[in-house]
């Protein structure tokens, strides 16, 4: 059964719009969340996860545990945040579970 | 560089060979990951080594086998190539293998074409 649900494959905004990706996860437990990025032609990174509490590049994500949601979030979208966005559960031996993966456009 | 480095960036074989990836980081890790991307981008954990031992095994096909010489180091060995094999293998470590939180850093990743 999928645990880490992303449903939308594709996200296109225009510069300025606020954006939210969705992520909604299923885990019994005490979950660990993560948002990792892919920019074009860059290798996959952490872009921020949900114990830090943090704003990375103006992202930002809270955990929701009564929906089981950790939507990432952005008030105003910039060109560069084109990418494939991928929401990751943490399960323990520090293994990842993905989501699909969503790709943003970011139109001008 | 500091990084999680991989080779080769482009594999391309045909059906029935047998293929390696390596992979090599020197951030110091305890930890290292072999995740395979198919075609519609689904990211899923094959298997990771820590200290140069198994620690997570998922259901992959036995043509695959890991190999860990050293913790800096985990090899992809792949016998028997099938044409489903096609897909880009990235190779991650963390710090430590315990928990859940450890930060995960990725390297290029290798593009196995299989035909």
């Amino acid at each position: 059964a999928q645990r880490v649900t992303q449903p939308e494959k594709l996200l296109s905004v225009f510069k300025g719009a606020p954006v939210e990706l969705k992520c909604n996860y299923s885990y019994s437990g005490s979950p660990e969340l993560f948002w990792y990025v892919q920019y074009s032609r860059q290798r996959l990174q952490l872009l921020l996860r949900h114990i830090s509490r943090e704003s990375i590049k103006g992202f930002t994500a809270d955990l929701n545990k009564g929906e089981t949601s950790f939507h990432l979030k952005k008030p105003f979208a910039q060109e560069e945040d084109s990418a494939m966005y991928y929401c990751a559960l943490g399960e323990y031996g520090n293994k990842l579970v993905f989501g699909a993966g969503t790709i943003l456009r970011v139109k001008s | 560089d500091t990084a999680v480095s991989q080779t080769p960036k482009y594999l391309v074989t045909q059906m029935g060979n047998d293929k390696s990836i390596k992979c090599e980081q020197n951030l110091g890790h305890d930890t290292m990951y072999w995740y395979k991307q198919d075609s519609k981008k689904f990211l899923k954990i094959m298997f990771s080594y820590n200290n140069k031992e198994l620690i997570i095994n998922e259901t992959v096909p036995n043509r695959f086998s890991p190999k860990s010489p050293d913790k800096a180091h985990l090899n992809l060995h792949i016998n028997s190539l099938e044409l489903g094999d096609s897909a880009v293998y990235f190779c991650a470590s963390s710090l430590t293998g315990t928990g859940k939180t450890d930060t995960q850093y990725f390297g290029p990743g290798t593009r196995l074409t299989v035909l």
